[in-house]
Order: C-alpha cells, then structure tokens, then sequence
C-alpha cells in the first residue's frame, strides 16, 4: 500500500540551511507537498510539487523531487527561530484529493 | 474570507460517551476532507465528500464513526461510542472542486481526548 516516511526530528542553529527528507511509495504520485503546522496551529500548505519536475524554488524554500528514488525534500535556507514547527511530507493518492501524509519531521532552530 | 474552522477546538470526554465535532469548509468549497492524527503519529485520511455525497470513505476505522455533510455545507462527525484509541487531532480540509492540484485548506483541527 501507500507509505510516506520522514525522520522525525531534525535540529538545526539559526542561519544555517535545514534540509528534510522523504521517502514515498505510490509511482503514481501527481502532486507532492509539504505542510507545516507551527504550536497550536493547524496545517499550512507550504509548497507543493508536480511529479513532472525536479526542482521548484519559492524564496528561502527549495524542493527537490527524484522520481527514480521515490525521493522528497524541503530546503530551507537562512533558518529562522520561527520555522520551528512540524513539517509533513504528504503525496496525493489516485487524484482524488486523498492526502498520504508522512509522520512529520519536528524542526527545531536554536539561536 | 474565512478559513476552515473547527469546533470544538478540544474536547474531553469519558470511555462510552459521544462527541459530535463539526467542520465550516470554506464558502464554496465542494471538497471537504476529515483527517485526523493519532498518538503524533502520521496525518491519516478518514473520508471524503464532495458536496453531500461520500466520494470515498476508505479511512473511516469502524462503524462507530459516522459522518454526514447535510445540505453540502458544514459537516459533522461523530464519534458513538467513543474508545481510548479515538484520542488524537482531527483536522478538517476543504478544495475547490475544480483546482484539483491537490491544495487543501486545513483548518486548526479538534483535539479529542477520551478517558
């Protein structure tokens, strides 16, 4: 079946680039995203990927897509205290609007 | 414009009891998706609607849960009776039916706790 997984946490120092990864099952993927959901807060659509492309760039985020691999990452580059939160890696299954999230990856930014 | 809201935002109840949580897609919104985390576990699907007919309920875990979305507007989900592994966030989604890149609206999700 389909599966999304992520290391669950990821320690980054203010200013540094943090880079979270995962790994999907589902080839037939059209959509990948990744979400973040800050203390208290409920989920924000941060980016999302066309499984035809390899790189998207907005701002400070990059996303890298290896379809060979199965293979997903956020960059975020020049991490500020206020990225702290958690970050999931989801794919859409059968384009129906169905969601396959990962665990989430907790970042934490220390000054 | 007004996001997804949820209500209640958290809820405390007993082994046995019912809770009824209930989800404001926003206007115009014909997709509305129940999702919801377990134990900081991953974000699962339970179902989707689209306007007030059950497109796929493949993620409803048993027949304790039942969802409705009358009129294609807000929809409720209720939980009778509930069970200690019922604890957990349940989020509520929304999309426009015709942008089907995928982009849900999440609103701030009900956080169910059973004794």
């Amino acid at each position: 079946g389909e599966d999304v997984e992520q290391s669950l946490f990821l320690s980054v120092r203010e200013g540094d680039s943090s880079v979270i990864n995962c790994t999907y099952t589902d080839s037939s993927s059209t959509y990948l995203y990744w979400y973040k959901q800050e203390p208290g807060a409920g989920l924000q659509l941060l980016t999302y990927i066309f499984s035809n492309m390899d790189m998207k760039q907005d701002q400070r985020l990059t996303v890298l897509l290896n379809k060979k691999d199965k293979h997903l990452s956020l960059r975020i580059a020049d991490t500020q205290t206020g990225d702290s939160a958690i970050y999931f890696c989801a794919e859409m299954y059968n384009q129906g609007g169905k969601l396959i999230f990962g665990q989430g990856t907790e970042l934490s930014v220390k000054p | 414009e007004a996001g997804v809201t949820q209500f209640p935002s958290h809820s405390v109840i007993e082994k046995g009891q019912t809770v009824t949580l209930r989800c404001d897609p926003i206007s115009g919104h014909d997709n509305l998706y129940w999702y919801r985390r377990v134990m900081g576990k991953e974000i699962k699907f339970l179902l989707h609607f689209v306007k007030e007919s059950k497109q796929d309920e493949s993620g409803m875990p048993n027949n304790r849960f039942l969802a409705e979305r009358t009129g294609g507007t807000y929809s409720t989900l209720k939980v009778q009776p509930a069970e200690l592994e019922d604890s957990g966030v349940y989020f509520c989604a929304s999309s426009h039916w015709t942008e089907n890149t995928g982009e849900l609206f999440f609103g701030e999700g009900s956080r169910l706790t059973v004794l």
